[in-house]
């Protein structure tokens, strides 16, 4: 099945720090998803990416959709202590039927 | 009110029980996902729906059913739950968006544990 890789598995930064984060896939994907999620809460939608290329913001959030259609990246702006938690991506290599496939998670620690 | 719900939050079972998660929505979507979570793994698809009899296997079915009463109910049982079953478990929703697109929007989490 399609597998995703994503990294870093965690970081540790600096309040006002950039931060970066990636995903690669085995497969080509339609469909880049970002997701945030805290302790004891389900994983909220960040941003949605649908063509290649395609470069998104989302208040300090900027994510885009590889041009190879296999990669995506999430940037943050500007860190704050509320961006702690565990960021995932997610991508669907079909439309319609498919499901969704998870990376592992990127777990980020903001020290004020 | 939450537009995704799932009961209970937290439970606790024995080896061997029967042991049912629900999960509601009220965001009017067709699509239902059941997903596992467990630590440095991600979240893994257990079974999904696209529809009230439209019903499918994930990566990690085995071990588990689901049914889906309506299109706003969407339950997971452990027919004989078995402490490798311990772990956070998430209902998610979506709809079919034009091209096929598929952004999901997930309840807050079962915290299931079995001793």
């Amino acid at each position: 099945g399609q597998q995703l890789n994503q990294s870093p598995q965690s970081m540790f930064i600096q309040e006002g720090e950039d931060v970066s984060m990636n995903c690669t896939s085995s497969s080509i994907f339609n469909t880049w998803l970002w997701y945030k999620q805290e302790p004891g809460e389900g994983p909220v939608l960040l941003i949605a990416l649908y063509k290649a290329g395609e470069l998104t913001s989302n208040g300090r959030l900027t994510a885009q959709f590889g041009i190879t259609r296999k990669d995506s990246f999430l940037n943050i702006s500007a860190s704050i202590p509320s961006d702690v938690g565990i960021y995932f991506c997610a991508g669907s290599g079909g439309t319609g039927r498919r499901a969704l496939t998870f990376g592992s998670g990127t777990r980020l620690q903001v020290q004020p | 009110d939450a537009d995704v719900t799932q009961t209970p939050r937290n439970r606790i079972t024995k080896t061997g029980k029967r042991i049912m998660l629900e999960c509601s929505q009220t965001k009017g979507h067709d699509r239902m996902y059941w997903y596992r979570q467990d630590p440095g793994l991600g979240l893994r698809l257990i079974y999904y729906s696209f529809d009230v009899k439209d019903i499918n296997k994930g990566e990690i079915s085995d071990g588990y059913s689901v049914s889906r009463q309506a299109q706003a109910k969407f339950s997971l049982s452990l027919e004989s739950a078995i402490p490798n079953q311990t772990a956070l478990y998430f209902c998610a929703t979506s709809v079919k968006l034009a091209g096929g697109y598929n952004e999901q929007f997930f309840g807050p989490g079962t915290r299931l544990t079995v001793l």
